[in-house]
């Protein structure tokens, strides 16, 4: 299994550029997250999905839009790159997580995207 | 708000003795408490979940706790090694939520 596979591992782009990061995962897992990580800080929340055709706002939505039409991929849009926006991108996976058991998630290793 | 801080940005040990790491949280009742290492360049891999009826749990040489009380969980590694020095994020999540809260980590050094 390669688990969860971001695509690119580098990005630069310019100002007002738009793109898609990719993210897809081989364990049929039912939740995907989407986070942002900045230097010396933890992993920020930016959209996330329970299920195939459900997305929600996570902490830092503004500038990013997400869909989720299969299990297996959840792609991140930029829609108007802003310097704001470079920063680390990591994409997660989990098992669907019930009352009783509390499923971890399972990391890509991140794109690397800078905005100039 | 609700807000989750972990003890110090930067914590340097010597081998062999027991690294202890802090997460305090406040207006958060959270199910649920996981612990996650970072090396640099990578994302972050799973350790450790506790579950808010639990106390301690304990996987090889790790340890964590869990004091619903005084809203803090501890992470201790015992007899650490310079291969333990990485980044800790400590996370809670919420039964179907669908998605955790990340500390901002603590990056731990351990010197030969």
């Amino acid at each position: 299994n390669a688990g969860v596979t971001q695509t690119p591992k580098f990005q630069v782009l310019k100002t007002g550029q738009s793109m898609t990061l990719q993210c897809a995962q081989d364990m049929n897992h039912e939740y995907m997250s989407w986070y942002r990580q900045d230097p010396g800080m933890g992993l920020r929340l930016i959209h996330y999905s329970v299920g195939a055709g459900i997305t929600d706002q996570g902490e830092v939505p503004n500038g990013y839009n997400v869909s989720r039409s299969t299990t297996e991929d959840f792609p991140l849009r930029l829609l108007s790159a802003a310097p704001s926006q470079t920063s680390v991108y990591f994409c997660a996976s989990s098992q669907a997580q019930g009352e009783n058991s509390n499923q971890p998630q399972h990391f890509g290793d991140g794109t690397r995207l800078s905005i100039l | 708000s609700q807000k989750i801080e972990q003890n110090s940005e930067a914590l340097n040990i010597q081998e062999g003795k027991t690294a202890t790491l802090t997460c305090n949280y406040t207006n958060y009742s959270p199910a649920y408490l996981q612990w996650y290492r970072q090396d640099p360049g990578r994302g972050p891999v799973f350790l450790l979940l506790i579950r808010e009826n639990e106390k301690e749990k304990r996987k090889e040489r790790l340890k964590v706790t869990f004091d619903t009380t005084l809203k803090q969980s501890l992470f201790h590694i015992t007899a650490s090694q310079p291969a333990d020095s990485a980044t800790y994020l400590c996370a809670l999540g919420l039964p179907h939520a669908g998605k955790s809260t990340f500390g901002d980590g603590t990056t731990l050094t351990v010197k030969p």
